[in-house]
Formats: C-alpha cells, sequence, structure tokens
C-alpha cells in the first residue's frame, strides 16, 4: 500500500541557519498536506500542495512538490526558535480508503540560540 | 467558523478501568471525524474513522471501540484499559464530500494508563 515517508526523523539546527525536511511517497498523491505540532499541542494545517512543481512560500517557509508529485519539501530559512516543534507530511488516502490520511512519521526540529 | 472541542484534556487512570473521551465540532453539518493517537515523540496513529452518523471505520484492532451517536459528536471509548493504551488522543475532522480537506485537530487528552 501507499507509504509516506519522511526523513530526517530529528533536526538540530542553530539559530539563524537554514535546513530542509523532506518527504516521499511510494506512490503518486494527488496532493500534500504539511502540519506543524509544537511541542504539548497538536498538529495544525500548514498548507496543501496540489499541483506537479508547485512551490508555495509562508514567510521564511518553503513548500516544494515535485514534479512527479511522489515527493515533496519543507525548507525553512534563518531558523527561529519559533520553528521548534515537529514537522509532519501528509497524502491522501488511496481510492478505496477516500477520506484517510497517509502521515509521514515527522521531523522534530530543535533550535539552539 | 468551525471549532473543536475535546475533553478532557488530560486523564489518568487505572489499568482495567473504563475510558471515554468526547469530541463534538461545530460551525459545520456532515464532517469527516477521526481519531488518532500520538505515543511520546512518534508519529500519529489513525485509530478510527467515520463519514457518518455510526458509520465507524477501525484501523487498528485493539481494546478501544469509537461511536458517531450524532452529527458532530465522536467517541471513544474503552471498557477496560490497558498499559499500552497511555499517549495522546487527538480528534479532528475534515469536511465531507472534499478529499483535499485539510484535518483540524482538538487540543487532544493526554491520557496515562497507571
Amino acid at each position: 500500500g501507499q507509504q509516506v515517508m519522511q526523513i530526517p526523523q530529528y533536526q538540530h539546527v542553530q539559530e539563524g541557519e537554514d535546513f530542509t525536511t523532506y518527504c516521499n511517497s511510494s506512490t503518486t498523491l494527488s496532493n500534500i498536506q504539511w502540519y506543524k505540532q509544537r511541542p504539548g499541542g497538536h498538529p495544525v494545517f500548514l498548507i496543501q500542495l496540489v499541483k506537479s512543481g508547485e512551490v508555495k512560500k509562508q514567510k521564511r517557509l518553503t513548500f516544494q512538490f515535485g514534479e512527479a508529485k511522489k515527493n515533496s519539501s519543507l525548507h525553512i530559512t534563518a531558523t527561529q526558535t519559533t520553528d521548534v516543534g515537529t514537522y509532519f507530511c501528509a497524502g491522501p488516502g488511496s481510492a478505496d480508503s477516500w477520506g484517510k490520511f497517509q502521515f509521514g512519521a515527522g521531523t522534530q526540529v530543535v533550535v539552539t540560540p | 467558523s468551525q471549532t473543536i472541542h475535546q475533553w478532557p484534556a488530560t486523564l489518568v487512570q487505572p489499568v482495567g478501568s473504563p475510558l471515554s473521551l468526547e469530541c463534538t465540532v461545530e460551525g459545520t453539518s456532515n464532517p469527516n471525524l477521526y481519531w488518532y493517537r500520538q505515543a511520546a515523540g512518534r508519529g500519529l496513529q489513525l485509530l478510527f474513522y467515520s463519514v457518518g452518523i455510526g458509520q465507524i471505520s477501525s484501523e487498528v484492532p485493539q481494546n478501544l471501540s469509537a461511536s458517531r451517536p450524532q452529527d458532530r459528536q465522536f467517541i471513544l471509548s474503552s471498557k477496560k484499559l490497558l498499559l499500552s493504551d497511555s499517549g495522546f488522543y487527538l480528534c479532528a475532522w475534515t469536511r465531507d464530500g472534499v478529499n483535499n480537506s485539510p484535518l483540524h485537530f482538538g487540543n487532544g487528552t493526554r491520557l496515562t494508563v497507571t
């Protein structure tokens, strides 16, 4: 079945540095979503990518959907302490599991001041 | 606007005791509803989802059950808790009929089984 893999699992970043987290699917995705979960909090929807090669920006966050729609990335520039948390990507369920989501395991981001 | 309420926020229960977690959604009708569990420092495990009243799909066979007695109410239950049931339980909703609709999570219930 469809699997969504996310790397790295952990990311230690010095404040001010850039980093990227990657999401890879075993199958083509109709769309991909990204969520952020702050420590002790619940996941919050960040963005959805639908088109092949799509790039969207939210301030210092840049989201990209691969041309083959099987991978995605989240790039954060000039990391701040507010970026601490776990970032999850999620793909839609397959045709026989409509309404379900396939979540990656998440990238836990720790920022060192 | 839509809101999702989940309670209680924290819960400490002894092994073998029953469980009932409740989730309600306001401001929308016929939502898809979900229960996820998250172990400490881990990813999101889908437990149940529902596309309508009385319609429950179970993803993981275990001692938990879910019910949807009303359109915007989703309940997670157990007759006898196990130590392995400890975790962070999250209720979520999406818009019905829209496969790309994002998940909106409640604040979660942190369950510790002792």
